[in-house]
């Protein structure tokens, strides 16, 4: 148990709709990211946020959004959903070590869009 | 761009048989590098690290060493048990061109079958 954790695990909705995925990060971590996985693209990083701010961007489209409040969660917002958009969702988190830093992953949501 | 070549798989081993799973990166400066499992229906758990040229990681049964001089950090195991069946990724944690922020970038992993 890696200490991230994410729900929900299953998410099943329809195209068009909008989604909310939270996560938790471990105690003490200010850093947390979010990952796709999809059969095609691999893992790929969409957004980091470092105590409650943006820290850096990847390929996260415009539809989705994040943020993290002060407790430290965030959530993934999806929204207009493609077929496309089916993937696992991972969180992650980590303490900021500079060059040292690890990120310690959540279990994921799966998400399927019909 | 940072970049990692993971061995293509599916790969398929009996068990106590000796692993390799090879990985080569690309990146700007001094990047700290992973091994990340994935047991079915799982998540990314770390497996090992190492953050510095020579630096061995292990854990498990398995090892990484960073080699600098040829870009590698290939995973290897003496002895294969039907338990380590799993998608095995690595990745590297480097900076973003854009600032001071790290990015991990993942190979496309490796489906590693053990077979009794």
């Amino acid at each position: 148990d890696s200490g991230v954790t994410q729900t929900p695990k299953h998410l099943i909705t329809a195209t068009g709709q909008r989604v909310t995925l939270r996560c938790s990060p471990r105690s003490g971590d200010l850093s947390v990211y979010w990952y796709q996985q999809s059969l095609d693209q691999g893992l790929q990083f969409l957004i980091q946020y470092y105590n409650g701010e943006e820290r850096a961007k990847g390929n996260i489209l415009e539809r989705f959004s994040a943020q993290q409040f002060p407790d430290l969660h965030s959530e993934l917002n999806l929204s207009s959903l493609e077929l496309g958009d089916s993937a696992l969702y991972f969180c992650a988190s980590s303490v900021q070590q500079g060059r040292q830093e690890t990120q310690y992953f959540g279990p994921g949501t799966r998400l399927l869009v019909l | 761009g940072n970049s990692v070549t993971q061995m293509e798989g599916p790969v398929t081993l009996s068990e106590e048989a000796f692993l390799t799973i090879n990985c080569t990166y690309t990146a700007t400066g001094y990047p700290s590098l992973f091994w990340y499992v994935q047991y079915p229906g799982e998540g990314l758990q770390l497996l090992l690290k190492a953050t510095k040229a020579d630096d061995k990681g292990s854990n498990k049964g398995f090892e990484a060493t960073y080699r600098k001089e040829t870009t590698s950090f290939h995973l290897e195991k003496g002895s294969v048990q039907v338990s380590d069946s799993a998608v095995y990724f690595c990745a590297l944690s480097g900076l973003i061109s854009s600032g001071s922020a790290r990015q991990l970038t993942f190979g496309s992993g490796t489906q590693l079958t053990v077979l009794p």
